[in-house]
Order: structure tokens, then sequence, then C-alpha cells
């Protein structure tokens, strides 16, 4: 079955320092991607950044980086030069790449990370 | 160009109760999802439509329903509330690229369903 797995329930940064937040998956497929989702308290879901199994580089935009070690089945985020804004849950999610008539699926998310920034 | 938008933000309903929540896709986005997010956790699936037509569904019972509109706009709909449905209810858009690549989903700032 699929799960993505965040060990880090909480973390603290200091600001314009750079940050890395954990993620391990597991699936049994070969085409999978990978997303990440920052979460204010406002509650919505913005998308940061995408990984597809089969690229050859980490993505990246702007600040935010992922290193995608597809072997150890890891796709950490890591966010330069943190800023007071960043402050909010940050959730992993993978999608097999299943093609349902037109969809690619749906995401499975991992249980998030809160990332505080100190000033 | 709006974003993803659900309605209404807030609903406090009681047992039993039966509640409807909307959602209105991005511009040209084709695709709706729907998540449920307990307090303190990570959103759970509960089901996708494309075409009109429910594609995949999650692991919910039968008292979560949906549909979507010839407009792409969708509604979730629960019969029979539990109080172990009180949470935040998140809609997401997507388009799959005719050139090929990944459909990004776009999600909407939720609404919030209390069950009393």
């Amino acid at each position: 079955a699929q799960k993505i797995t965040q060990t880090q329930p909480g973390m603290f940064v200091q600001e314009k320092e750079a940050v890395t937040l954990d993620c391990t998956y597991d699936t049994s497929d070969q085409s999978y991607g990978l997303f990440w989702y920052k979460q204010p308290s406002s509650g919505e879901m913005i998308f940061l950044i995408y990984q597809g199994s089969y690229d050859e580089q980490n993505a990246t935009e702007g600040r935010y980086s992922l290193n995608f070690q597809k072997a150890r089945k890891s796709a950490n985020l890591v966010i330069s030069a943190s800023q007071l804004g960043d402050s909010a849950m940050y959730f992993c999610a993978m999608r097999e790449g299943s093609n349902y008539g037109g969809s690619q699926g749906n995401l499975i998310f991992g249980k998030g990370t809160k990332l505080s920034v100190k000033p | 160009d709006a974003g993803v938008t659900q309605s209404p933000t807030h609903l406090i309903k009681t047992r039993g109760q039966q509640v409807t929540l909307r959602c209105s896709p991005k511009s040209g986005h084709d695709t709706v999802s729907w998540y449920q997010q307990a307090l303190g956790q990570g959103p759970q699936f509960i089901f996708q439509y494309y075409e009109e037509e429910e594609r995949q569904r999650g692991n919910f019972p039968d008292r979560f329903s949906g549909h979507q509109f010839p407009n792409y706009s969708s509604e979730l709909n629960v019969n029979a509330l539990l109080l172990g449905d009180s949470a935040l209810y998140l809609c997401a858009s997507s388009l799959v690229p005719s050139g090929g690549g990944t459909d990004t989903q776009y999600f909407g700032p939720g609404t919030r369903l209390t069950v009393l």
C-alpha cells in the first residue's frame, strides 16, 4: 500500500536560514509523482513543488527545492533563506501514475510537519 | 484568474442532519477531487469527479456522495452526520495537460464542518 511518512511533527528555524523537511514514501509502482504543499493557519493547501519519479534532476521552484533520492525513497523539501511567512504546516503527498480516464488519480498525504520560523 | 472557491466557509450541523458543500474549480480545470482533513491529520481522499462521473473513490461510506455539473463545479453531500464527520473539507481541481505531464491539484480554502 502507498504510504507517506513525515517523521518531524514540528521544526524550528531561524529567519534567513535554510531548513530541510523530511519525507519518505513507499510504493511498488515505477511511475509516481511527489508533491509538497504548504498549509497556513487559514487552511488552504498551497502547491509548492512537484517531482516525477522519472525526472533525473531535482525539482526547484524559487526558494524551494526537492532533494529526491529514489533508491532511498525519500523526497525532502529544502527551503532556503527562511522567512517569517514560511511558518505553516507542510505536507508531502504522493500519487501513483495511474490514469483514470483523464485523471491521474488521488493524492496520498503524510501527517505533516509544522514549521515555525523565529525572527 | 480565479482560483478554487468553496462555500460555505464554516458550517455547524447536528448529528443525523445532512449537509451539502460546494466547489467551483479553477478556470480551465475539468477534474474535481474532495478531501477530508481531520484536526492534526493530513487530508484523506474522498472521491474524484471527471466528466460528471465519479472516477475514483477513497475509503468513505456511502453517506458521502457527490455530483459534478456541466460547468465542472461540484457538490459534496454527507447524509446522517456523525460527530466524527467534523473536519475541514477541501476541494481540489486539476486538468490533465494535453501534451502530457502531471495534473497538479490546486486546493480551495476549505469548508470547516462542525457536527454537534
